[in-house]
């Protein structure tokens, strides 16, 4: 069936370091890909997403690399702050199956100032 | 703020009985989901309306129903409650569906006793 693997689990990095969360998928008709940050108490917000079109998105310390091929995608966030801490999820979804997203298991990611 | 709100924010109850947790979209979204975030089970997808009409489905329960009225609004209606149900549930809203970015409300945390 349809599933999204995400590693790692946690991720604890220096602040001004950069941080990478991989996700690979199982369905090949898998069409956009969004990354959403949740914070404690709160619900999950959009922060980049990337259809099968492109290979990659960057929007200013945040970028999303997208690999069809090997059905692999990542999220990278430079210059890491404290405020970047928070649980990240990747998620896929095919478009003619409605917008149902399916959800990686989330990586919780620490900024040390 | 996402523009999607989520009533009640809490909600403590007992096995047996039933609730409804409510969601209205963003201005202009057609598409309603509802998503289920348990410790155990990560974010789990629901169900999907659009327009009014059920779009897609998935692992919901029997003793789970959705529905979206004509305002656009959804109300999720769980019954028969057990203790595993106790989880996040959220809403979220798109403009129509495929492959459109989906904006989750605040969510409501459900507590069965």
């Amino acid at each position: 069936g349809e599933n999204v693997e995400q590693h790692p689990s946690t991720l604890s990095v220096q602040e001004g370091d950069s941080a990478v969360i991989k996700c690979t998928y199982s369905d090949s008709a898998s069409n956009y890909f969004p990354w959403y940050k949740q914070e404690l108490g709160k619900g999950p917000q959009l922060i980049i997403d990337i259809r099968s079109n492109v290979g990659e998105k960057k929007d200013q310390r945040i970028a999303v690399t997208l690999n069809k091929t090997a059905k692999h995608f990542s999220l990278h966030i430079t210059e890491t702050q404290p405020e970047d801490s928070a649980v990240y999820f990747c998620a896929a979804s095919r478009g003619n199956q409605g917008g149902k997203l399916i959800f990686g298991q989330g990586t919780e990611l620490s900024v040390k100032p | 703020d996402s523009g999607v709100t989520q009533t009640p924010k809490h909600l403590i109850t007992a096995t047996g009985q039933r609730v409804t947790l409510r969601c209205s979209p963003r201005s202009g979204d057609l598409s309603v989901y509802w998503y289920q975030q348990s410790l155990d089970q990560g974010l789990q997808f629901l169900i999907q309306y659009y327009n009014g009409e059920e779009r897609a489905k998935g692992n919901i329960l029997e003793r789970f129903s959705a529905q979206q009225f004509p305002d656009l609004h959804s109300e999720l209606n769980l019954s028969s409650l057990e203790l595993g149900d106790s989880a996040l549930y959220f809403c979220a809203s798109s403009v129509e569906g495929p492959s459109d970015t989906q904006y989750f409300g605040p969510g409501t945390r459900l507590t069965v006793l």
